[in-house]
């Protein structure tokens, strides 16, 4: 069956500090994988897709760099945070959407101290 | 990707059908209507889709209007645990990217 991991579940990072937050799925091959956001009491925000190995579409220019190094792994990556880096980060893949939408992960939700 | 209008909150009772209104009037022929929901703290759930048929699964029913301008999805038999944001999102069959409004808050109440 096919399953999406998403970790940690919570983070408290200083300001200034790096960030790293991994997404896998399994079960499929060449998904297409996304990163959104959820700042508190707001709206999902697509952050970053990728339809393949190295192909990154940015869809909001920030802090934040998305990477994916292996077909089922998708990296969520920020140098310095800032105290707007705060929300709940969410990792979701879908491989043919038309049969079975979009799958999303459990969450990461990140404060930045 | 059309964009889509819910009204920001509803409630019914417990066990009565919940309708959940959307309106895309500027959809195209290509776009599918799908609908998630976001139970508080958790990541959003896919609940159904459709491009101009009616469609029923195990969790809901989508109603689309045969001009496609608007749809509705029904929830037959609500319980409190549906209590949740609904989102109904437009997405073209070329699109790549599952963009989210706003929602509906719809409250399910005893």
């Amino acid at each position: 069956s096919q399953t999406i991991h998403q970790w940690p579940a919570t983070l408290v990072q200083p300001v200034g500090s790096p960030l790293s937050l991994e997404c896998t799925v399994e079960g499929t091959s060449n998904p297409n994988l996304y990163w959104y956001r959820q700042a508190a009491g707001r709206g999902l925000q697509l952050l970053f897709y990728s339809v393949g190995i190295g192909q990154i579409s940015s869809e909001v220019p920030q802090n934040l760099s998305a990477s994916r190094p292996q077909d089922r792994q998708f990296i969520l990556s920020s140098k310095k945070l800032l105290l707007s880096d705060s929300g709940f980060y969410l990792c979701a893949w879908t491989s043919d959407r038309n049969y079975y939408g979009y799958t999303f992960g459990s969450g990461t939700r990140l404060t930045v101290v | 990707d059309a964009k889509t209008t819910q009204p920001p909150s509803m409630d019914c009772a417990e066990g009565r059908a919940a309708n959940l209104p959307c309106n895309h009037s500027t959809i195209s022929g290509n776009e599918y209507v799908y609908w998630y929901r976001q139970i508080h703290s958790q990541g959003p759930q896919y609940i159904i889709h459709g491009l101009k048929n009616n469609e029923t699964n195990e969790m809901a029913s989508l109603i689309i209007t045969e001009d496609r301008k608007s749809s509705t999805l029904i929830l037959p038999h609500a319980t409190l645990r549906d209590t949740a944001v609904y989102y109904c999102i437009a997405e073209m069959d070329s699109s790549y990217k599952l963009i989210f409004g706003s929602g509906t808050r719809l409250l399910v109440r005893p």
